[in-house]
């Protein structure tokens, strides 16, 4: 079983749509990360959260350290927000463990 | 500010064959420096992370090997690459205050 499970593992959304991906852990952390992949591969970092909430412009993260889980919201998605979105744990040691990613597709 | 570079961005190597990659980081110092692997269709596994020179710890027994000359720099290698080395090679770093992680562009190895 893998330390981190995210849902959904694809996604198809209407332009405009409201977007939630989820994602669990199993083990203990010192933070969780979001990070967004494009198509050709490069990985950009959306969110650093160790507990409650962090918003940017219309992405918000949210994390439940009692229920070992976070989401990441995209409000008013749009066809740019297409990516695969991982969910990464970083443990006390600071290595780093991912989540599989849920690639998105925003339809205009 | 900072920057990391990977090269090379692509490779194709024969089985049996030798490999290295390299990473640089720029602008920081003391950085905690990672490599991970993507399979195809698959997530992202950490296979060396480095907290200081000469400091390799591995995640994933393999035929890999990590090493790190200078501070702001993080080669990957092999002996001999197997067809299941293939797949898309990040590095990436931290600074040790705020955890921050920032990827490389990577490098998709291709291994026929």
């Amino acid at each position: 079983k893998n330390e981190v499970e995210q849902s959904p593992q694809n996604l198809t959304a209407q332009e405009g749509e409201f977007i939630t991906i989820n994602c669990s852990y199993s083990v203990g952390i010192s933070a969780l990360h979001w990070l967004q992949q494009h198509p050709g591969g490069g990985i950009v970092s959306l969110f650093m959260l160790s507990s409650g909430k962090k918003k940017h412009g219309r992405l918000i993260a949210t994390i439940n350290i009692q229920e070992k889980h976070s989401s990441l919201h995209i409000t008013a998605s749009h066809p740019r927000d297409s990516a695969v979105y991982i969910c990464a744990v970083r443990r006390p040691g600071n290595q780093f463990y991912f989540g599989t990613g849920t690639s998105l597709t925003v339809i205009p | 500010s900072q920057t990391i570079h990977q090269w090379p961005a692509t490779l194709v190597q024969p089985v049996g064959s030798p490999l290295s990659l390299e990473c640089t980081v720029e602008g920081t110092s003391n950085p905690n420096l990672y490599w991970y692997r993507q399979a195809a269709g698959r997530g992202l596994q950490l296979l060396f992370y480095s907290v200081g020179i000469g400091q390799i710890s591995s995640e994933v027994p393999q035929n890999l090997s990590a090493s790190r000359p200078q501070d702001r720099q993080f080669i990957l290698s092999s002996k001999k690459l197997l067809l299941s080395d293939s797949g898309f090679y990040l590095c990436a770093w931290t600074d040790g205050a705020s955890y921050e992680q920032y990827f490389g562009p990577g490098t998709r190895l291709t291994v026929t």
